[in-house]
């Protein structure tokens, strides 16, 4: 299996611009997560689903970011407009049995908002 | 929600020692842990769990101990190496979710 693909794998954009995140979960895994990244606080759950269906979004910082999945082999995380603020490494990870096990980690976006 | 503290958020050891780090947690419901080990430019990966029916277990070159009375975890890497270099997460569930906190992690840099 080649694991949990992420594109782009970096990202550079100016403010104000749509960023669009992507992810390719294992194949039978019905759990994805995406976390955000950042050296001040550290790894962040910003949402997760369970076959498809968002389950807890609690982590999603604003309304400016969404998140979907609309079958069992894709989701994307989109940021709109894009702030400074918002530049960091975007995991998703994928889970067979639930994010209290094992989860199986991307290789990140690295956002650059300028 | 339930939160887990690293105790000393940077490690140094020298290659050839045994390295210690230490994580509390506050969820005295847990009963299942993991230690993930991500590495420079990469995702957190699984290195070992333990289940709360457990005080121990062993790995290769890697033990963690479990004090369910203290709330207190710690993961021993035997002959640390420079590829044990690394930022280590002792995540735990939320309570009532099904999703891990796992917070800013301890980074450990093995000097040669």
């Amino acid at each position: 299996d080649a694991g949990v693909i992420q594109s782009p794998r970096h990202e550079v954009t100016e403010m104000g611009q749509e960023v669009t995140l992507r992810c390719k979960p294992i194949s039978g895994h019905d759990y994805l997560f995406w976390y955000r990244q950042t050296m001040m606080r550290g790894l962040e759950l910003l949402i997760y689903f369970n076959n498809n269906v968002p389950i807890d979004d609690s982590g999603m910082p604003e309304d400016r970011f969404s998140a979907k999945m609309p079958n069992a082999s894709f989701s994307t995380l989109k940021i709109q407009p894009s702030e400074p603020r918002d530049s960091a490494v975007y995991f998703c990870a994928s889970s067979p049995r639930g994010g209290a096990y094992e989860q199986f980690f991307g290789p990140g976006t690295r956002l650059t908002v300028l | 929600g339930e939160s887990v503290g690293l105790h000393l958020p940077t490690l140094s050891v020298q290659e050839g020692d045994n390295s210690i780090i230490n994580c509390a947690y506050s969820n005295s419901a847990s009963d299942y842990f993991i230690w993930y080990k991500q590495e420079s430019g990469k995702g957190p990966q699984f290195i070992i769990d333990i289940r709360s029916n457990m005080d121990k277990r062993q790995g290769q070159r890697v033990t963690v101990l479990l004090n369910k009375t203290v709330k207190h975890l710690s993961l021993q890497i035997a002959a640390t190496q420079p590829g044990d270099s690394a930022v280590y997460f002792c995540p735990t569930p939320q309570t009532g979710a099904n999703n891990l906190f796992f917070g800013t992690g301890t980074r450990l840099t093995v000097i040669p």
